[in-house]
């Protein structure tokens, strides 16, 4: 059972667009979704999360937008950089008692910014 | 400082043979993680050690793997008997538990591949 849907599997933008990945998840009992980051070769980075008591969450060029009703979330890249290439990954987990405990991955998204 | 190290980076085997994989967490991070990434499957959680705490071992995929956690610092990740479908890169990770939303910090993987 996959309880973290990412889509799309890829994604082409031009410099300077909006990049959006899309997950889903299905447990309600997730409270902490993260975004990671993953260059070829590395591991992956935490890049924003967000707890389900705020809507959206903004940090620079990066936006998370939650829907807990739809129990979705989304990735918005403003003015998207070829150096934003890379593979995102969402996430989610329980935190209950401050821990990131087994974190459930969606199957990532490859994004590509073309010059 | 110094991020989370794995060895080797790259492992060969031949069908069959037992590996070992190696991950230096970040010193003073109380909880390791073991995930599995395959080629379009994101990140499968593994394993996960917390301080003395018995490990959570739900997600290895058969008995023939197996983890261990030396002195609440180095993990080794072991895999006996080896089969060509074990080939993926396997991604160690460290977090500071009891600080709240303290990130997963990964290292940059063993690409195993099995002949």
């Amino acid at each position: 059972q996959q309880q973290v849907k990412q889509s799309p599997q890829s994604l082409i933008v031009q410099k300077g667009g909006i990049s959006i990945i899309n997950c889903a998840y299905e447990n309600t009992a997730f409270d902490y979704f993260p975004w990671y980051q993953q260059f070829p070769g590395k591991g992956p980075a935490l890049l924003i999360a967000i707890r389900p008591d705020v809507s959206e969450k903004k940090e620079g060029r990066f936006t998370i937008s939650f829907n807990k009703s739809a129990k979705q979330f989304s990735l918005h890249i403003m003015d998207s950089q070829p150096g934003d290439s890379a593979t995102y990954f969402c996430a989610a987990s329980m935190i209950g008692g401050g821990s990131n405990y087994k974190l459930t991955f969606g199957k990532g998204t490859l994004l590509t910014v073309n010059p | 400082g110094a991020g989370v190290s794995q060895s080797p980076s790259n492992k060969v085997t031949e069908k069959g043979k037992d590996v070992e994989l190696r991950c230096d967490p970040i010193s003073g991070h109380t909880a390791l993680y073991w995930y599995r990434q395959s080629l379009g499957q994101g990140l499968e959680f593994l394993i996960y050690f917390q301080g003395n705490s018995a490990p959570d071992k739900s997600g290895l995929p058969s008995d023939r793997f197996s983890a261990e956690r030396t002195g609440g610092s180095v993990s080794t990740l072991t895999i006996q008997r080896t089969q060509q479908e074990d080939s993926a890169v396997y991604l160690c990770a460290s977090s500071f538990l009891g600080r709240r939303n303290s990130p997963l910090h990964f290292g940059n993987g063993t690409r195993l591949t099995v002949t």
